[in-house]
C-alpha cells in the first residue's frame, strides 16, 4: 500500500483566489511529481522534483508554483485561479529512476 | 527531447480477443518503460516495468510487454481480453538523464471490450 496522501480531494473556489494542494509521501522517496489531468485524457507532468531545495517545470506550461523544502512534502500553489486550472491534479512519487511512481488519489479542482 | 507516442487513443476488442496496446519512444539511451493503466475514478496502477533486465516482461492481470529497442517500441498484449480490461492505459518514460528522474506519460489509449 502506498503511502501518498492529497489533500483536499474536492475544492470548488472563486477566480482570483490563491489556493495551495497538499501532497505528502511517507515512504521517504527523493523524486515527486504533479501531473494535471482532464477526466479521461492524458497525464500532463507539471511540476518535477529530485530532492529537497530541487525543483523543475515540466513540459506543460503551467501558471503553478512549487516547493520542497522536506523530503515528504510537496506543495503546488496557484497564486491567482481562473477557470481555466479547472482539472484533476495528480502527485505522485518514487526513489530514483528505475522504480515505479506511486500516486495519491488526486484533487479534483473547481474554478467558479 | 524525449517523448512517448500512444498509437490509437481508442482500441474496440471482443471479449477473448487479442489485445494489443502500442507505445513508441524517443531518447537517445534506451529509457526505463512502464505501463499504467486507470480505471474510472480510480488512481494509476503499476501493469509492468522494464528496467534493462529481460525485454519481455510479465505484469499483473496476464499482461506483458516487450521491450524492442530497434523499434523503439513497448507495446502491450494480453493473449485474451476480459470486460474487466476495459479502461485507460498510459505508457511511461522514465528519462535517463542526471538522475532528475523526469517521468513523463503518452497521450493514453482507452480500451473496450464488447461482450
Amino acid at each position: 500500500e502506498a503511502d501518498i496522501y492529497q489533500t483536499p480531494r474536492y475544492l470548488v473556489i472563486g477566480t482570483g483566489k490563491k489556493i495551495t494542494l497538499e501532497c505528502s509521501q511517507t515512504m521517504g522517496h527523493d523524486k515527486m511529481y504533479w501531473y494535471q489531468q482532464d477526466p479521461g485524457m492524458e497525464l500532463h507532468l507539471i511540476h518535477y522534483s529530485y530532492g529537497v531545495n530541487s525543483t523543475e517545470k515540466g513540459d506543460l506550461s503551467s501558471e503553478s508554483t512549487v516547493s520542497r523544502i522536506r523530503t515528504e512534502h510537496f506543495p503546488l500553489t496557484l497564486e491567482s485561479a481562473r477557470p481555466s486550472h479547472t482539472s484533476q491534479y495528480l502527485c505522485a512519487s518514487r526513489w530514483g529512476e528505475s522504480t515505479e511512481a506511486f500516486f495519491g488519489q488526486g484533487t479534483r479542482l473547481t474554478v467558479v | 527531447a524525449q517523448s512517448v507516442t500512444q498509437l490509437g487513443s481508442h482500441v474496440s476488442v471482443s471479449e477473448g480477443a487479442l489485445v494489443l496496446l502500442r507505445c513508441n519512444y524517443s531518447s537517445s539511451v534506451p529509457p526505463y518503460l512502464f505501463w499504467y493503466v486507470q480505471y474510472p475514478n480510480q488512481g494509476l496502477q503499476l501493469l509492468l516495468k522494464y528496467t534493462s533486465a529481460a525485454t519481455l516482461v510479465k505484469g499483473i492481470n496476464g499482461f506483458e510487454a516487450e521491450f524492442k529497442k530497434s523499434e523503439t517500441s513497448f507495446h502491450l498484449t494480453k493473449p485474451s481480453a476480459h470486460m474487466s480490461d476495459a479502461a485507460e492505459y498510459f505508457c511511461a518514460v522514465s528519462v535517463r538523464s542526471g538522475n532528475t528522474g523526469k517521468l513523463i506519460f503518452g497521450q493514453g489509449t482507452t480500451l473496450q471490450v464488447k461482450p
